[in-house]
């Protein structure tokens, strides 16, 4: 059970460039939810999913994009990449139904734009 | 939306001694209140977490205490360890449906550190 697994681990981009962070989960949770990780800050809820095939926008949305087309993955996408968007981003899913509201997060994605 | 502030930002205790850090929120309909652990360059942890029917909960050296009417949480860690240092995140949301799945609105982090 490898709990939730994001992809990459690190990566720099220059600006303007596009990439797609990969995060899944094997615990066949609804909910998937993307933060970012700001120094100095807690994290910030960037977009979530209650289920397969839907998205909602978070706290901090702008300049991101996600798609959930099987339920156990949730990608989140930069189209245009922007110093701004430095930051460690990190993945989580929840169970529903089961009165554990707990959400499990994945280790991390260190992004940085130049 | 819902605000959440921590207090404080820093907090060193001899090994032993009790920490209490504290967290207020603004959304009276939040019903969730958890408590992340974070070391270095991993991941948050939940060490405890409470909802809104509840206003104390315990497991071993933790503790977690909620007053809706003041709309502030509290974690409290006894007879403290150095491996307890970390970084310590309150979060409060609303629930996104009934049955589960929260939208989390987290505190700015506690940087705790015991010292032998």
């Amino acid at each position: 059970n490898a709990g939730v697994t994001q992809t990459p681990k690190f990566r720099v981009l220059k600006t303007g460039q596009s990439m797609t962070l990969l995060c899944a989960q094997d615990m066949n949770h609804e909910y998937m939810y993307w933060y970012r990780q700001d120094p100095g800050m807690g994290l910030r809820l960037i977009h979530y999913s209650v289920g397969e095939g839907t998205t909602a926008k978070g706290e901090v949305p702008d300049g991101y994009n996600v798609s959930r087309l099987k339920k156990q993955n949730f990608l989140l996408g930069l189209e245009s990449a922007a110093p701004s968007q430095t930051s460690v981003y990190f993945c989580a899913s929840s169970a529903t139904g089961t009165g554990d509201y707990e959400q499990y997060f994945g280790p991390g994605t260190r992004l940085t734009v130049t | 939306g819902e605000n959440v502030e921590q207090h404080p930002s820093t907090l060193s205790v001899q090994e032993g001694d009790s920490a209490v850090i504290k967290c207020t929120y603004s959304d009276s309909a939040s019903n969730y209140f958890p408590w992340y652990k974070q070391e270095l360059g991993k991941r948050p942890q939940l060490i405890i977490d409470i909802r809104s029917n509840v206003g104390e909960k315990k497991d071993q050296r933790i503790a977690v205490t909620l007053n809706k009417t003041a709309k502030h949480f509290s974690l409290h860690i006894t007879e403290t360890q150095p491996e307890d240092s970390a970084v310590y995140f309150c979060a409060a949301s609303v629930s996104i449906l009934t049955g589960g799945g929260n939208k989390l609105t987290f505190g700015t982090g506690t940087q705790l550190k015991v010292e032998l």
